[in-house]
């Protein structure tokens, strides 16, 4: 079986300051890792995804999220975090089949 | 674009009613899913539908059913709410298994009094 904690539950950061969201995983097999966004009110949007190669995976505006294995987890950052980061981040694993595996999320809020 | 579609967007029921939330998406996925969200606790897996025609029990299905009517559209029934299916629920789909996108809808806040 697997699973995924999330170690923070709150993240609270000032604007333009980095951040890191941290995220360790429990698995047998080799699984697919994912990170989801959820802004208020709305459902999850896929914001990166690992599934072989680089272990260094990126998003479009600006986070990034790097698989170790040795260590069994995908720790998201972002150097600059902007106002508009304010969310829920949700860490996810797939071993493959149809059941993806949901962390309990971590709140993101940016200050300025 | 819908992408996939929920409704109703919010309901109270009383304990022991019945209802039924509803998903459809245009994407012509394969696979559709129902998770629930609870503070603190991430999303569960209720029911899913790999492929029409077929449905199968996720993590926490008691208390609840499912009707994959066609490609598009997949149902979930609470027979006989209690408070303890106060949530929201979000249906999803997805093209495959394993390492594919899945697309959420906005999501069903459900209380149950």
């Amino acid at each position: 079986a697997q699973s995924v904690t999330q170690l923070d539950s709150q993240v609270p950061v000032f604007e333009e300051a980095p951040v890191e969201l941290r995220c360790n995983y429990s698995s047998s097999v080799s699984v697919y890792l994912f990170w989801y966004v959820q802004y208020p009110n709305q459902g999850l949007q896929l914001l990166l995804k690992y599934l072989s190669g680089s272990t260094l995976v990126e998003s479009i505006n600006g986070f990034e999220a790097e698989f170790n294995k040795s260590q069994t987890s995908f720790h998201l950052r972002k150097p600059s975090v902007h106002i508009s980061d304010t969310a829920e981040y949700f860490c996810a694993v797939n071993p493959g089949g149809f059941k993806t595996i949901f962390g309990a999320g971590t709140r993101l809020f940016v200050k300025a | 674009n819908a992408g996939v579609t929920q409704t109703p967007k919010f309901q109270v029921l009383k304990t022991g009613q019945s209802m039924t939330l509803q998903c459809a998406q245009d994407m012509n996925h394969n696979s559709m899913y129902w998770y629930r969200q609870d503070p603190g606790m991430g999303l569960r897996l209720i029911y899913y539908s790999a492929s029409e025609g077929t449905t199968d029990k996720g993590e926490v299905p008691n208390g609840y059913n499912v009707s994959r009517l066609n490609k598009r559209e997949f149902s979930l029934r609470l027979e006989s709410a209690a408070p303890s299916q106060t949530s929201v629920y979000f249906c999803a789909s997805s093209d495959a298994r394993g390492g594919t996108e899945a697309f959420f809808g906005q999501g069903t806040r459900l209380t149950v009094v």
